[in-house]
This record gives C-alpha cells, structure tokens and sequence, in this order.
C-alpha cells in the first residue's frame, strides 16, 4: 500500500528563519511527487511537480528536492504570507489510467511577523 | 477563466437526507476527482472519471454516487447522508502537465 508521511505536523518559524518540510513516502512505482500550499478555507493549490531523484524546482522563498525516499522542501527567509498547510501527494505507476494521488496529512506552517 | 468552481460552499443536512454537490471546469480537462477532507487525514479520493460519460471508484466510495454528463462537469451525491460524511469536499480537475488544480470547497455537515 501507498503510503506518504509529513513531518513536522506543525511548524512555527520567526519572519526570515530558514527550515525545512519533510515528505518521505513508501510506494511501488513513483512516477510523479507533487507539493501544494493550501490557505484555510480554500482549496490547495500547486506548486511543484517532481520526477526523478536529484531533481529540484524553485519559487520565490521555497525549493523543493527529491530524493528515492523523501522529498524535502525548503523555505528561505520565511514572511507571514508563507503561513499555510503545505501538502504533498505522491502518483505511482498503476495499470489504470486515473493517475490518481496519495496525499500525506500536511505541515501547517506558521511565520510570525 | 474560472478555473475550479464548487456549489454550494456551505451546507448542513439531517441524517438521511440527500444532496448533490456540483462542479464544473472551465478548462476542458478530461480528468476530473473528488476528494474529501479530514482532520489529520489528508485528502481522500471518493470518485473520479477520466472522460464525459465515465465514472469509477476511488479509495472511500460507499455511501456516494458520482455521474459525468458532460465534459465540463462532475456531480457527487449523497443518497441518504451520515454523519460519518460530515466532511470538506474538493472537486479537481488535471491539467495536462499532470498537476490536478483544485475548487475552493464544500464544507458539509450530517446533523
């Protein structure tokens, strides 16, 4: 079974305290990682897709890196605006088409000003 | 370009009540998912349909129905709603890069 885990449950981080978001995951076949921030009352939107380990993809104060177990994404110098539940999800090889996600339960992020 | 759009944002109903939760994509996407929300549970696929006319099981379907009439929408619905289905409901769609872009939510709840 699919499984993807997220570390910390929470975080709370000072304006500019650099940290990192921890996604590791077991599965059978990875075929894609995905990383979405989700604001309360919304839903979660995208922020990055990755493919292969070694790979890394970055966005104003956050980069996200893939390893054969884990992803990590990072936050640089943090501002409230970065305040979020940060979701992962993972997509594996199957002999269906739906390309479903497994989701992790989230990292709520909180930067104080 | 709307994007994701959900109805309603909000409901409450009495247990065994039924009701119909609707989205629609404006993106022409063939791919569509609905998922339910829960506390320290992550997001669960209930349904999902891969074209206009098609609709399959995901991980938590019991007690829902799904239909895709057309391409641009999908409907999930409660026959006679529990309290176990008190729940946020996103509705997504996948683009063609593989990422899924989600609809702002319904927040229902079985009295």
């Amino acid at each position: 079974e699919d499984q993807v885990t997220q570390s910390p449950e929470a975080l709370r981080l000072q304006e500019g305290e650099s940290s990192s978001l921890n996604c590791s995951y077991t599965v059978s076949g990875l075929r894609g990682l995905f990383w979405y921030r989700q604001d309360p009352g919304k839903g979660p939107e995208f922020l990055f897709t990755l493919y292969s380990a070694g790979e890394e993809k970055e966005k104003e104060r956050l980069k996200a890196t893939l390893t054969k177990k884990e992803s990590f994404l990072h936050i640089t110098a943090p501002k409230p605006e970065d305040s979020a539940t940060y979701l992962c999800a993972v997509q594996v090889y199957t002999s269906g088409s739906a390309r479903q996600l497994t989701f992790g339960s989230g990292t709520q992020l909180t930067v104080l000003p | 370009n709307a994007g994701v759009t959900q109805t309603p944002k909000f409901r409450v109903l009495k247990t065994g009540q039924s009701m119909t939760l609707l989205c629609a994509q404006d993106m022409n996407h063939e791919y569509m998912y609905w998922y339910r929300q829960d506390p320290g549970m992550g997001l669960r696929l209930i349904h999902y349909s891969v074209g206009e006319g098609t609709t399959a099981k995901g991980e938590v379907p019991d007690g829902y129905n799904v239909s895709r009439l057309k391409k641009q929408n999908f409907l999930l619905g409660l026959e006679s709603a529990a309290p176990s289905q008190t729940s946020v409901y996103f509705c997504a769609s996948r683009g063609q890069s593989n990422e899924q872009f989600f609809g702002p939510g319904t927040r229902l709840t079985v009295l």
